[in-house]
């Protein structure tokens, strides 16, 4: 099975700093990688899928890119709507599985 | 826009069944090449995806709860299922159902979640 490991788990950051967060995946899949944005008491929001589309309606400080192994999820300038826990997942091909990353929270500092 | 709603208890006995609806407004469940889906997260951690159902009624489950997984599909009623059978505190989490779709291979959108505590 491919597992998603996110680095790292916790940022500290304040707001208007370039934020990286980093998705390696146990082997190689394809490009389709998405993002989730989950605040605290809400559901997982749909942050960018196919690695670096970015979803209708999302801000444009948010942009993704990577391939094979390595995805990185990047804000431009953290604004304090940002701080919140972020989540990398994938479909696999076979089997049909849906995985998670296991989230890095992003904290004000 | 399409939306989801989750309903069902919010408190089950140890080694009952869990059970949970998921229904899904402003378009049908039979229409697209979607994957019905059903997320859950313990509290503090985070998301683990249960199962689909595809509206053919075609399902894959996690592995690690397949033994006691079932989702079904209504397409009469535009609702979505989960049973999740013997339950142990364990399975105490905010429940998520979401729409998933193959290409690109991601979720949108997802219902609130309904938290269920399982204690006796």
């Amino acid at each position: 099975d491919i597992q998603l490991t996110q680095s790292p788990s916790f940022l500290s950051a304040s707001v208007g700093d370039r934020v990286t967060i980093t998705c390696r995946a146990s082997q190689g899949i394809s490009s389709y990688l998405a993002w989730y944005q989950q605040k605290p008491g809400k559901a997982p929001k749909l942050l960018i899928y196919a690695a670096s589309t970015l979803q209708s309606g999302v801000p444009s400080r948010f942009s993704g890119s990577g391939s094979g192994t390595e995805f990185t999820l990047t804000i431009s300038s953290l604004q304090p709507e940002d701080f919140a826990t972020y989540y990398c997942q994938q479909l696999n091909s076979y089997p049909p599985e849906w995985t998670f990353g296991q989230g890095t929270k992003v904290e004000i500092k | 826009q399409v939306q989801l709603q989750e309903s069902g208890p919010g408190l089950v006995k140890p080694s009952q069944t869990l059970s949970l609806t998921c229904t899904v407004s402003g378009g049908s469940i039979s229409s697209g090449d979607y994957y019905w889906s059903w997320i859950r997260q313990p509290p503090g951690k985070g998301l683990e995806w249960i199962g689909y159902i595809y509206y053919s009624g075609s399902t894959y489950y996690n592995p690690s709860l397949k033994s006691r997984v079932t989702i079904s599909v209504d397409t009469s009623k535009n609702q979505f299922s989960l049973k999740l059978s013997s339950v142990t505190a364990a399975d105490t989490a905010v429940y998520y159902c979401a729409r998933g779709v193959v290409v690109p291979a991601a979720m949108s959108p997802w219902g609130q979640g309904t938290l269920v505590t399982v204690s006796s």
